[in-house]
């Protein structure tokens, strides 16, 4: 499996509900980063959250990590149809012999509904 | 603000044809990189460039060559396509190093080789 892993793969909701998705990986890291990616588009950055910190907010959005597990959480709140995407977690973790890789996870399909 | 400007949008190949991706960005970048996208694996990092001149290779280079003669200016090509390289691509830029903030990626190649 990928350093980074979304959980679940699909979530379809009702808007107005929350939305929380989650993201493991394996090994240590530096920063762990969420992207969001509409059909047919580029990703569009949401939040970095570093190794020292444990909780981020911005606008709807609170991405938790918890380090002694390896995970990290992002809860979308009050969600409306414009967030229907699909959303990724990228680790930047230190690589053997030296330099950073980022490793995406294979991303969250969030569907929701009116 | 254009940000990162990919071209051409949409390709079809034929098997051993060869072509050229063209990324731009007006930022202001050091750092520049390729992605390709592929369903259920997540991005893998094809190539990247530290700064003007440089190049280095990725997670998954065999097949691709880049040049980075302008710093504005990222280039990806394919010199004999192959239908595995059939993907999504992504140029990518960042203002910092070794992947401690975000990436602003452009809008995406769609490549079919046949």
């Amino acid at each position: 499996s990928q350093q980074g892993e979304e959980d679940p793969q699909a979530l379809s909701i009702q808007e107005g509900e929350n939305a929380t998705m989650n993201c493991s990986y394996k090994t240590s890291i530096n920063n762990l980063q969420w992207y969001r990616q509409n059909s047919g588009r580029g990703l569009v950055h949401l939040i970095l959250i570093r190794s020292n910190e444990r909780e981020k907010h911005s606008g709807r959005l609170r991405v938790t990590l918890d380090t002694s597990k390896k995970s990290s959480s992002l809860l979308i709140t009050a969600s409306r149809a414009a967030d229907t995407a699909s959303y990724f977690c990228a680790t930047d973790a230190p690589e053997k012999g030296g330099g950073n890789k980022l490793t995406f996870g294979t991303g969250t399909q969030l569907k929701v509904e009116l | 603000n254009a940000g990162v400007t990919q071209t051409p949008k949409f390709r079809v190949l034929k098997t051993g044809q060869s072509m050229t991706l063209l990324c731009a960005q007006d930022m202001n970048h050091e750092y520049m990189y390729w992605y390709r996208q592929d369903p259920g694996m997540g991005l893998r990092l094809i190539h990247y460039s530290v700064g003007e001149g440089t190049t280095a290779k990725g997670e998954v280079p065999d097949g691709y060559n880049v040049s980075r003669l302008k710093k504005q200016n990222f280039l990806l090509g394919l010199e004999s396509a192959a239908p595995s390289q059939t993907s999504v691509y992504f140029c990518a830029s960042s203002y910092d190093r070794f992947f401690r903030e975000k990436l602003f990626f452009g809008s995406g190649t769609q490549l079919s080789v046949l």
